[in-house]
């Protein structure tokens, strides 16, 4: 049961342009999201978070929307540069039923490609 | 501040035989994932440890098993591999917070033939 889903395998936009990332989860425990960008060869690195009391958060070119009845989250990059070119994670966490703590539950990724 | 080192970085099995990643976190992290990345599955979540105590697992049979040492460096070991065990296992860390961020290692990746 796939309970954070990145409908989208794959996105190209050119340089200079507005990136969408969707995500969409099924869990309504999920209290906090997270976005990861990896590069081949290297693990995910942490870009921008979000949590479920806000509906927006930015930082710089990104921004990270929120609609919880919806239970829908996006990514936005603006101006999109060829050196984003990478797969962008969503990621979810939630408590652990009994714990403190967290435990992250991931998309599959969408590779996005930024053409010059 | 040095992140999180993962090794070995690349190695190659048989299946049938047993391997053993290491990962050592970030300086005064106590938290520990492992994560299995393969190919149109995302990064799924194998198991959470803090201060030596495995805390949560993920869907994985048993013969993927983990520890963690007192200095916080963790192990995870995989035996009998199997084909699909082919994948990039990802191990992170987490300081004292109370969200999910994690930092996140290179990677060792995994070759079964």
């Amino acid at each position: 049961d796939q309970q954070v889903k990145q409908n989208s395998p794959s996105l190209s936009v050119q340089e200079g342009r507005i990136s969408i990332l969707n995500c969409d989860y099924t869990n309504s425990m999920f209290d906090y999201f997270l976005w990861y960008k990896k590069y081949p060869a290297e693990g995910p690195t942490f870009l921008i978070s979000i949590s479920s009391i806000k509906d927006k958060n930015e930082d710089g070119r990104f921004t990270v929307f929120l609609n919880k009845s919806a239970k829908h989250l996006s990514l936005h990059i603006v101006p999109s540069q060829p050196g984003d070119s990478a797969v962008y994670f969503c990621a979810a966490s939630a408590k652990y039923s009994g714990g403190s703590n967290y435990k992250l539950t991931f998309g599959k990724g969408t590779l996005l490609t930024v053409n010059p | 501040k040095a992140g999180v080192t993962q090794t070995p970085r690349y190695l190659i099995k048989t299946r049938g035989q047993q391997v053993t990643l290491s990962c050592s976190p970030i300086s005064g992290h106590r938290s520990v994932s492992w994560y299995q990345q393969t190919p149109g599955q995302g990064l799924q979540f194998l198991f959470e440890y803090f201060s030596e105590t495995q805390r949560n697992k993920g869907n994985f049979p048993g013969r993927f098993s983990g520890r963690q040492f007192s200095n916080s460096r963790s192990e995870m070991n995989v035996s009998t591999l199997e084909l699909g065990d082919s994948a990039l296992y990802l191990c992170a860390s987490r300081g004292q917070t109370n969200t999910g961020e994690l930092f996140f290692g290179e990677g060792s990746r995994l070759t079964v033939l």
